[in-house]
């Protein structure tokens, strides 16, 4: 079946370090791929998704590229802020009727 | 109002109690599902409806119950749970029934505590 891994946390940056969270996929065919984010006492919001291979997503100076030769779909960030302290969570859609596999996610720290 | 509101935001429950978790969508969205979100574990799909129809039982214990009676409003009817029930309780929405394809409307969640 389809299953999402993503990197353990917490992961601790200082504002303005690089950020990698790191997601492969295993599914059949050719999924969408999304990463969502969930802040401190909210529910998931969709952050940024890709539907085929070689797309990037990007919103938020966030950017994640579906690779499909390394089934990965890694999220980025230049420069992080303060703001950005949340769980991120991977997750894809390989069609089947309406089934998401999701991440166990990963809990980002930034500290001043 | 816009987006996916539940309510309530916290419920603590003892175990012979019954409660209901009420979510409620203005998007226009055809599909709502209601999702389970406990500690160190992905997310667990619990049921799924498509134009009021439940489309997706995901192996559900009967304490739980859902109903949809319009595609606006959707609800989760709880009753002699039990601890490991305790988590954070998510609705979404989708455009239709290909919608995760375009991702989901989710709302806040409502925190849920048996004891």
């Amino acid at each position: 079946g389809d299953s999402v891994t993503q990197m353990e946390g917490p992961v601790t940056l200082s504002e303005e370090a690089f950020l990698t969270i790191n997601c492969t996929y295993t599914a059949t065919g050719y999924p969408s791929l999304f990463w969502y984010v969930q802040y401190p006492g909210e529910g998931l919001q969709l952050l940024l998704k890709a539907t085929k291979a070689d797309d990037k997503g990007s919103n938020k100076g966030f950017e994640a590229t579906y690779r499909k030769e390394t089934t990965s779909f890694h999220l980025e960030k230049g420069s992080v802020q303060v703001s950005d302290s949340a769980v991120y969570f991977c997750a894809l859609f390989s069609g089947g009727y309406q089934k998401v596999t999701f991440g166990t996610g990963t809990k980002l720290q930034v500290i001043p | 109002e816009t987006g996916v509101t539940q309510t309530p935001r916290h419920l603590v429950m003892g175990m012979t109690n019954k409660k209901s978790l009420k979510c409620e969508q203005h998007l226009g969205h055809n599909a709502m599902y209601w999702y389970k979100q406990s500690a160190k574990k992905p997310l667990e799909l619990m049921f799924v409806y498509s134009l009021e129809e439940r489309v997706e039982n995901n192996s559900v214990p009967s304490r739980f119950s859902p109903e949809c009676p319009n595609s606006s409003h959707l609800f989760l009817h709880l009753h002699t749970l039990q601890p490991e029930d305790s988590a954070l309780y998510l609705c979404a929405s989708s455009q239709d029934v290909w919608g995760p394809f375009y991702g989901y409307t989710f709302g806040s969640g409502t925190r849920l505590t048996v004891v």
